[in-house]
């Protein structure tokens, strides 16, 4: 009974580089969810997906940021032209319609 | 959308002490859940609340929601080190996006 998995676990990138952050919901899972977490603060929203659909996306930056979930595969999270500030920990979470959300390990992405 | 301020930010308390956090929001919430964060790691859900006056227990921790559906506060009685972490409180909003309070760490001496 593998958990939400998310790779890479810790990613360093230097600024003007991408990142691009997988995310492999539970089994049974077509609904996926990220949020960011900075460092002393509480998550944030980003974007909320079902299979090849955005659903809500209130929580992304308007530019560099994009997420998708297609049919087959993980979700992918991208960061076009890092800057500092995108330094964090970025979590992934999957459930059921309706269902509670069960969250993965996270990313740590460090922008130097 | 619906805002949830968390008290306190940060709490140090002597193992065996009791702690407690509490969520506040100016509009009536439909719902309240509770996560624990330990250093390093992921949010890990603990319960969800929906009803007025609501009072649920796991072990040592009591879970409440305010009568008004305004506020809620989690309680550990007689605290022990596996307890370190930030606890976070979260509103469900729109199709399912969860807003996050500011979590409050607890330390423990043991």
């Amino acid at each position: 009974n593998a958990g939400v998995m998310q790779n890479p676990r810790h990613l360093v990138r230097r600024r003007g580089q991408e990142a691009r952050l997988r995310c492999s919901p539970m089994k049974g899972h077509s609904h996926v969810y990220w949020y960011r977490q900075l460092p002393e603060e509480g998550l944030k929203f980003m974007v909320y997906l079902q299979k090849e659909n955005i659903i809500d996306e209130s929580g992304m930056p308007k530019e560099r940021f994009s997420a998708e979930f297609p049919k087959e595969g993980p979700s992918i999270l991208r960061i076009q032209q890092v800057v500092r500030g995108d330094s964090a920990a970025y979590f992934c979470a999957s459930s059921r319609p309706n269902g509670e959300q069960f969250f993965g390990p996270g990313t740590r992405l460090t922008v130097l | 959308g619906q805002q949830v301020m968390q008290i306190p930010q940060y709490q140090h308390v002597q193992e065996g002490e009791d702690f407690t956090t509490y969520c506040n929001s100016s509009t009536t919430l439909s719902n309240i859940q509770w996560y624990k964060q330990r250093p390093g790691g992921h949010p890990v859900f603990l319960i969800q609340l929906v009803k007025s006056g609501e009072v649920k227990k796991q072990k040592r921790l009591t879970f409440q929601f305010g009568e008004a559906k305004k506020n809620s506060s989690l309680h550990i009685t007689a605290t022990q080190t596996t307890d370190v972490g930030t606890y976070f409180c979260a509103v469900i909003q729109g199709a399912q996006k969860l807003v996050f309070g500011q979590g409050t760490r607890l330390t423990i001496n043991p």
